[in-house]
């Protein structure tokens, strides 16, 4: 299957500070990424959608300007998570769309202390 | 609102077969069966999907029911990798036109 990437796999950061984290398709064109946020013991939530060269859609209970996405490229979307605070600590999935299916990258964990 | 039901935890014997169901009792016509799973603190991998038709490939089977209103996903032979969350998603068409939501899914112990 088509792969997805992401960095980094894992950060920590401070309160208030702002993290970047890339999400990459390696051998397919992402018309569309997703954006999924995971809470301990809980299941995938999605966060946002984007298409390429386009604005996000983001769901319902999600500051779109906390967590900004850029999908400035077919291979290319980041989310940045800005003034971060601990509830923000989570487990972030990002997901890239070719025209036949929908592929996950490995994740990357967020702790803010 | 929820379109799929599973049990939320069940265990298997290693090298035994894990049958996991599915209840998606409101499913359409045109809603395909597809079964996903997640190993701890990696994203969720694909394992196979269906219409109606039972399907198998190397990772599991797929049996749906003639009315299609539950399925079962079965791996053969259970290895203690298997040991994951496995996520049953019903979503329209076989291609990407609509993305997947993930609810609750069984979480799979697979013991020596």
């Amino acid at each position: 299957g088509a792969v997805v990437s992401q960095h980094p796999s894992r950060v920590i950061c401070k309160s208030g500070t702002s993290v970047k984290i890339e999400c990459r398709s390696l051998d397919f064109q992402a018309t569309t990424m997703f954006w999924y946020r995971q809470f301990p013991k809980k299941s995938l939530m999605l966060m946002a959608t984007s298409n390429e060269g386009s604005k996000a859609t983001y769901e319902q209970g999600v500051e779109k300007d906390k967590f900004l996405i850029n999908h400035a490229s077919l291979t290319l979307s980041t989310l940045t998570v800005t003034s971060a605070h601990p509830e923000d600590s989570s487990f972030y999935i990002c997901s890239g769309r070719d025209a036949y299916e929908q592929y996950f990258g490995p994740g990357t964990r967020l702790t803010v202390t | 609102d929820a379109k799929t039901t599973q049990p939320p935890s069940m265990d298997c014997a290693e090298g035994r077969a894990a049958n996991l169901p599915c209840n998606h009792s409101t499913i359409s016509g045109n809603e395909y069966v597809y079964w996903y799973r997640q190993i701890h603190s990696q994203g969720p991998q694909y394992i196979i999907h269906g219409l109606k038709n039972n399907e198998t490939n190397e990772m599991a089977s797929l049996i749906i029911t003639e009315d299609r209103k539950s399925s079962t996903l079965i791996l053969p032979h259970a290895t203690l990798r298997d040991t994951a969350v496995y996520y049953c998603i019903v979503r329209v068409g076989s291609n990407a036109g609509n993305m997947l939501t993930f609810g609750g899914g069984t979480r799979l112990m697979v013991k020596p």
